[in-house]
């Protein structure tokens, strides 16, 4: 079945370093792909995403190109602040019953971001 | 604010109790997804519904159920409680392009302890 494999955490990284966080994943079809972030104590929201291959999802500085070739995902940031200390999940659109949308979701990854 | 809401926020009850959990999806979204969250499994989603009908289920076990009314809330009730249902419960809501892409966006969560 479909799934996704993202890095093991936790990652810390000292504030303005770059930020690489791994994601791979296995889907029939083509699903859609997924960056997620939860802050602590509260619930996920949407990073960013990408629908098609060699799409680029961005936001708040965060990047994420589809790569079909090599199943891949990764979040990249080129200068992190405290204030991105979450744990991000990977995740993609799966297809359970022949039903298009639910979320398949990698294990997370924590990262703390030290001033 | 995503948007979405749920209640209770916290919950604490006995093991071979059964517990109502209930979600308000974002105006105008039409498909409600329940997930499960735990520090052994991660993220695994449980059931979609889609304008009051069951769309897709996935890892929901036979003791847990839900539903979607006509003013598109939604509740899952979880019973004969153990102490390994103990995690995080999120509701999320979406609207299916007809890209096939979904943009889904979470509640806070019901954290569930079972005792």
């Amino acid at each position: 079945g479909d799934s996704v494999t993202q890095m093991e955490g936790p990652v810390t990284l000292s504030e303005e370093a770059f930020l690489t966080i791994n994601c791979t994943y296995t889907a029939t079809g083509y699903p859609s792909l997924f960056w997620y972030v939860q802050y602590p104590g509260e619930g996920l929201q949407l990073l960013l995403k990408a629908t098609k291959a060699d799409d680029k999802g961005s936001n708040k500085g965060f990047e994420a190109t589809y790569r079909k070739e090599t199943t891949s995902f990764h979040l990249e940031k080129g200068s992190v602040q405290v204030s991105d200390s979450a744990v991000y999940f990977c995740a993609l659109s799966g297809n359970y019953g022949g039903s298009q949308g639910n979320l398949i979701f990698g294990k997370g990854t924590k990262l703390s971001v030290k001033p | 604010d995503s948007g979405v809401t749920q209640t209770p926020k916290h919950l604490i009850t006995a093991t071979g109790q059964r517990v109502t959990l209930r979600c308000s999806p974002r105006s105008g979204d039409l498909s409600v997804y329940w997930y499960q969250q735990s520090l052994d499994q991660g993220l695994q989603f449980l059931i979609q519904y889609y304008n009051g009908e069951e769309r897709a289920k996935g890892n929901i076990l036979e003791r847990f159920s839900a539903q979607q009314f006509p003013d598109l809330h939604s509740e899952l009730n979880l019973s004969s409680l153990e102490l390994g249902d103990s995690a995080l419960y999120f509701c999320a809501s979406s609207v299916v392009s007809a890209g096939g892409s979904t943009e889904a966006f979470f509640g806070q969560g019901t954290r569930l302890t079972v005792v």
